[in-house]
């Protein structure tokens, strides 16, 4: 059975600091990988997805970048980060070609 | 591009009364509509999904039914108990693109009271 797993959980950074979020999914080829953001009563945000290895999609200019070294590896990514950035990160996969996600366990980050 | 209204945000229930959530979207091609449940620090998890194709949908103590026509649907739990307490994420999209597509409802609250 296809698993993801997400990390760290929980992340305190201070403004200005770096930012790495680690994704990987088990149990799959090829799959298609999300980075959402969660803010407060905003609902769900669809920062990037990737079809392929190097092949990153962003939807929302942002002070964030995201990766994609290995088949079944997605990374979050900032050089510097902003108290705007605060919030709960969602990794998720999906089939290629389908609309069924399933999400990571998330990741909270909270910028100081 | 896709536009998902949900209501309410907050919903308070009694343990085994029902719970209906609602939500309407804008794109009349879209024609895949699932609900996730989203317990507290984890992350959501799909509960049930109607296609375009179908009305209504029934698992165990979940249903959701499909309105085209109106471009709305409804989230009902019946019986509702305790474990039931989350915020729930309506979703809808049109399929034609080689990834999801997916746009999400705000979320609602539910809190079931003992």
């Amino acid at each position: 059975s296809q698993t993801i797993h997400q990390w760290p959980a929980t992340l305190v950074q201070p403004v200005g600091s770096p930012l790495s979020l680690e994704c990987t999914v088990e149990g799959t080829s090829n799959p298609n990988l999300y980075w959402y953001r969660q803010a407060a009563g905003r609902g769900l945000q669809l920062l990037f997805y990737s079809v392929g290895i190097g092949q990153i999609s962003s939807e929302v200019p942002q002070n964030l970048s995201a990766s994609r070294p290995q088949d079944r590896q997605f990374i979050l990514s900032s050089k510097k980060l902003l108290l705007s950035d605060s919030g709960f990160y969602l990794c998720a996969w999906s089939v290629p070609g389908a609309n069924v996600l399933t999400f990571g366990a998330g990741s909270r980050l909270t910028v100081l | 591009g896709e536009n998902v209204e949900q209501h309410p945000s907050t919903l308070s229930v009694q343990e085994g009364d029902s719970a209906v959530i609602k939500c309407t979207y804008s794109d009349s091609a879209s024609n895949y509509f699932p609900w996730y449940k989203q317990e507290l620090g984890k992350g959501p998890q799909l509960i049930i999904d109607i296609r375009s194709n179908v009305g209504e949908k029934k698992d165990q103590r979940i249903a959701v039914t499909l309105n085209k026509t109106a471009k709305h649907f409804s989230l009902h739990i019946t019986e509702t108990q305790p474990e039931d307490s989350a915020v729930y994420f309506c979703a809808a999209s049109t399929g034609t693109s080689g990834y999801s597509t997916l746009t999400f409802g705000k979320g609602t609250m539910l809190l079931v009271s003992p």
